[in-house]
């Protein structure tokens, strides 16, 4: 069964240091997300992204936040200058259509520790 | 209390038994999915019901929405130690695109 996958399954940095995180959606989905969930926390909605633009983004996702499909395949999230508050872990989820309509599979994370 | 709320926060069972949690949510929706979490892993998804719908089945899995209520039931029947693990609903819709949001969850333990 296709399904979403997530490197590196774990990433240490530095505060201030840059970070990108990297997902593989579902290859015949259109509509791509960011989330993240802070231990012990609730899972947060980042940004959705289709047809090579954000659609949607939440108050978390500021100026040090980006994302961008590179190619036909990979989805990226960068932290420009990472803070300890970004620790946490991301999830990539990407949905066929609508998103808000259909199921969004979910990548396995990516577990971010900002020193 | 916040959109997609859980209850109970915990919950702790003997294999066998059935299992119940509910969920509470604020605005209008199109749909609300529930996922399975294990300790430290990835989200999996196990089932969408529609803002027309009012009750799903998937094996062992049965939700029911009731939107007069704002309120959704996740009901595992016949545990297994195997379904430990944290449950979370999620809604969707309303005036987001694609945006889904997570309640607090409940952790399911299941005792063999």
């Amino acid at each position: 069964e296709p399904e979403v996958t997530q490197t590196p399954s774990h990433q240490v940095t530095q505060m201030g240091q840059e970070v990108i995180l990297r997902c593989v959606p579902i290859s015949n989905h259109l509509y791509f997300y960011w989330y993240r969930q802070i231990l012990g926390q609730k899972v947060e909605f980042l940004v959705s992204f289709y047809n090579n633009e954000i659609s949607e983004k939440s108050e978390i996702f500021d100026d040090q936040f980006s994302v961008e499909r590179p190619d036909g395949s990979n989805f990226t999230l960068k932290i420009r200058s990472t803070k300890l508050e970004d620790s946490a872990m991301y999830f990539c989820a990407s949905s066929e259509i609508a998103g808000a309509l259909e199921t969004q599979y979910f990548g396995p994370g990516t577990r971010l520790l900002v020193l | 209390s916040q959109q997609g709320e859980e209850d109970p926060q915990a919950l702790s069972i003997q294999e066998g038994e059935n299992a119940t949690m509910n969920c509470s949510y604020k605005t209008s929706i199109n749909n609300l999915q529930w996922y399975r979490q294990n300790s430290g892993r990835g989200l999996v998804h196990l089932i969408l019901i529609r803002s027309n719908e009012r009750e799903k089945h998937s094996g062992r899995l049965r939700v029911t929405l009731d939107t007069s209520k704002k309120s959704s039931s996740l009901l595992i029947t016949a545990s297994r130690a195997a379904d430990t693990a944290s449950y979370f609903c999620a809604t969707g819709g309303g005036t987001s695109y694609g945006k889904l949001t997570f309640g607090q969850g409940t952790i399911l333990t299941v005792h063999p």
